[in-house]
């Protein structure tokens, strides 16, 4: 079947905007996972969900950021008030299941450019 | 946010030589990984590492689980062109689902 999918896959906001990112995982994978990547840096962890569970959310780097997974498959990653630190692509990932070890399945990001 | 120390940061090599990669961490790791970024894309997993001491090939390329479980290397043999691309180490400590990346190696393989 079809792998992550992400969409849109650039977004140009301007500074004080909210913007609202969307992820399509594997279809029947149990966990979801958001992460950041600066510009030349590798992925940082964001958020984790199991089902429509928000398990950890350590990664958050802010009160702006909030993620949902309502019905335990779509996922959406909002940012509030966006600033110029929150440009970055923004990587979603699904496994099949909550296992420690499952591999984790990454969609091609969303390039956020903040104005 | 904590990243693996990731070594070197790019490398220029030409068509058919070998080169290796490695990465460290001041924390234990069960769980290495190493991953393959294309331009556009999201990383795409290469070899998956669970025990202190493994080495598992994959083609090309070999991977081994440092034995301190803060280390791993990546080697690829006879390098061709459609090796570009950036590669990343990453880690799963403890019970933690997500992963820990380090900082990349650009790769680029000369004619």
């Amino acid at each position: 079947g079809a792998g992550v999918s992400q969409s849109p896959r650039y977004k140009v906001a301007k500074r004080g905007q909210d913007v609202a990112l969307r992820c399509d995982p594997i279809s029947g994978h149990v966990s979801l996972f958001w992460y950041q990547q600066a510009l030349g840096q590798g992925p940082e962890f964001l958020t984790y969900f199991q089902n429509e569970a928000q398990l950890d959310k350590s990664g958050l780097p802010s009160d702006r950021f909030f993620a949902e997974r309502p019905e335990g498959s779509v996922s959406t990653l909002k940012i509030q008030r966006t600033q110029q630190e929150d440009s970055a692509v923004y990587l979603c990932a699904s496994s099949l299941t909550g296992r420690v070890n499952n591999e984790q399945f990454f969609g091609p990001g969303t390039r956020l450019t903040v104005l | 946010g904590q990243q693996l120390n990731q070594s070197p940061q790019s490398m220029f090599i030409q068509e058919g030589e070998d080169v290796s990669m490695n990465c460290t961490s001041s924390s234990i790791f069960n769980t290495w990984l190493w991953y393959k970024q294309d331009p556009g894309e999201g990383p795409v997993l290469l070899i998956a590492l669970y025990k202190a001491g493994e080495l598992t090939s994959n083609g090309r390329l070999t991977a081994q689980f440092g034995i301190t479980r803060k280390d791993s290397f990546l080697n690829i043999s006879a390098s061709i062109p459609s090796d570009v691309g950036i590669y990343f180490c990453a880690g799963q400590a403890g019970s933690a689902r997500q992963l820990t990346f380090g900082s990349g190696t650009q790769l680029t393989v000369l004619p």
